[in-house]
């Protein structure tokens, strides 16, 4: 069966550290993964999605990036952190014939 | 913008009431999702409906949609405590692209 995991669980930075955020999924291949951010009692911001090793859509401008290095493996990365990176993030994945996402448990990011 | 929004955006009810979620979205579809968050965890999928239909089930939950209404509907019967939980309705749109579009949520509270 397929499994989504991510980690940290909850980490707290100062404002302008880098930050290094994991999601690794297995029991599938050349899944599409996706990365969410939600502000407290929100709704998900989709920040990136990947359809393959190396392949990386942006959805909204800003201080983070993401890269896919292999094929089960997603990294939400900032350089230096804001204030306003503080949220719940959240990566997902879903076969890519479409249907239903399936979430990791998510990492509370609080930068002070 | 959002392409699902969701109404109420809180509800409060007794158990063993019947509760029920309203999400409208903007543009044409290929499926619309709901899914389960409970206070900071992953979202759950819960019940996928096609375009091409109207109504479905899964034990207590019953999804409907009206595609010329753009609008879809979430009923949970005879709700129970544990089922207090923020619910998301999300949509693929059927413009070929990876992307699925969530609401911000209705937060259910179900007193005991």
């Amino acid at each position: 069966s397929q499994t989504i995991h991510q980690w940290p669980a909850t980490l707290v930075q100062p404002v302008g550290s880098p930050l290094s955020l994991e999601c690794t999924v297995e029991g599938t291949s050349n899944p599409n993964l996706y990365w969410y951010r939600q502000a407290a009692g929100r709704g998900l911001q989709l920040l990136f999605y990947s359809v393959g090793i190396g392949q990386i859509s942006s959805e909204v401008p800003q201080n983070l990036s993401a890269s896919r290095p292999q094929d089960r493996q997603f990294i939400l990365s900032s350089k230096k952190l804001l204030l306003s990176d503080s949220g719940f993030y959240l990566c997902a994945w879903r076969p890519t014939s479409g249907g239903e996402q399936f979430f990791g448990p998510g990492t509370r990011l609080t930068v002070l | 913008s959002q392409q699902g929004e969701e109404d109420p955006q809180a509800l409060s009810i007794q158990e063993g009431e019947n509760a029920t979620m309203n999400c409208s979205y903007k543009t044409s579809i290929n499926n619309l999702q709901w899914y389960r968050q409970n206070s900071g965890r992953g979202l759950v999928h819960l019940i996928l409906i096609r375009s091409n239909e109207r109504e479905k089930h899964s034990g207590r939950l019953r999804v409907t949609l009206d595609t010329s209404k753009k609008s879809s509907s979430l009923l949970i019967t005879a709700s129970r405590a544990a089922d207090t939980a923020s619910y998301f309705c999300a949509t693929d749109p059927n413009t070929g692209g990876f992307k699925t579009i969530f609401g911000a949520g209705t937060r259910l509270f179900v007193k005991a």
